[in-house]
């Protein structure tokens, strides 16, 4: 199965400000998934990213607060703008791999805290 | 409320066996999935199971499906302190290649 490399692990952003959150996977992907797991809470999809064409938004997200970037089939980069307190959670990636493993393939996660 | 369901929270003794259940609602999911989550960590598969199936086992792991009733189980054999971890449940709705998570059940196990 695919291995993703989510960076950075974690980051402490003053509110107002941004972060981009990168995702490198090891091998060529069609569709990726950005998640947000707020605390003690389960994970929510925000986004999917193809290459080549707009990111596909989930209700409740939009592309001005959630801006993603996905210029080629191994990468993929969602920036969290103007960050308030409510904007702390984990940030995660994914990609499906239709291989004899199945499944869907997360980052390690982003730990986001707004001060 | 949510599309997928789980009890928050479940306490086995070392040894005995967990059983953590999940339903779910679109009829149309393909394929379901279990995953773990240690503290700090990101999600690792377990295991999963395509929606015409009644039952899979991998080693410790055993899942079963009743369609009918829209109802997934992970059972956990032996239960070791390294399978305190939070549990979720996740279905894939149909075409949609996007997942669905539960809230998630946390799993302590206790000498």
């Amino acid at each position: 199965s695919a291995v993703i490399s989510q960076k950075p692990s974690r980051d402490i952003c003053q509110r107002g400000t941004s972060l981009t959150i990168q995702c490198q996977v090891d091998s060529q992907v069609t569709m990726m998934f950005w998640y947000r797991q707020q605390p003690g809470q389960s994970l929510t999809l925000i986004a999917t990213a193809n290459q080549g064409s707009e990111a596909t938004y989930e209700s409740g997200f939009v592309i001005d607060k959630f801006p993603i970037s996905r210029p080629n089939l191994t990468f993929s980069t969602l920036t969290v703008s103007n960050l308030s307190p409510e904007d702390s959670s984990i940030y995660l990636c994914s990609t499906n791999t239709r291989t004899s493993n199945y499944g869907y393939t997360f980052g390690s996660g982003t730990r986001l805290t707004v001060v | 409320g949510e599309d997928v369901e789980q009890s928050l929270f479940l306490s086995v003794r070392e040894g005995d066996s967990s059983v953590i259940n999940c339903t779910y609602t679109d009829s149309s999911s393909t394929y379901l999935y279990w995953y773990k989550q240690e503290p700090g960590a990101g999600l690792q598969l377990l295991t999963y199971i395509f929606s015409n199936m009644d039952m899979k086992q991998d080693q410790r792991l055993t899942v079963l499906l009743n369609k009918k009733d829209k109802h997934l189980s992970l059972r956990i054999a032996d239960t070791q302190t390294g399978d305190s971890a939070i549990y979720f449940c996740a279905e894939e709705r149909g075409g949609y290649n996007k997942l669905i998570f539960g809230a998630g059940t946390r799993l302590a196990v206790h000498p």
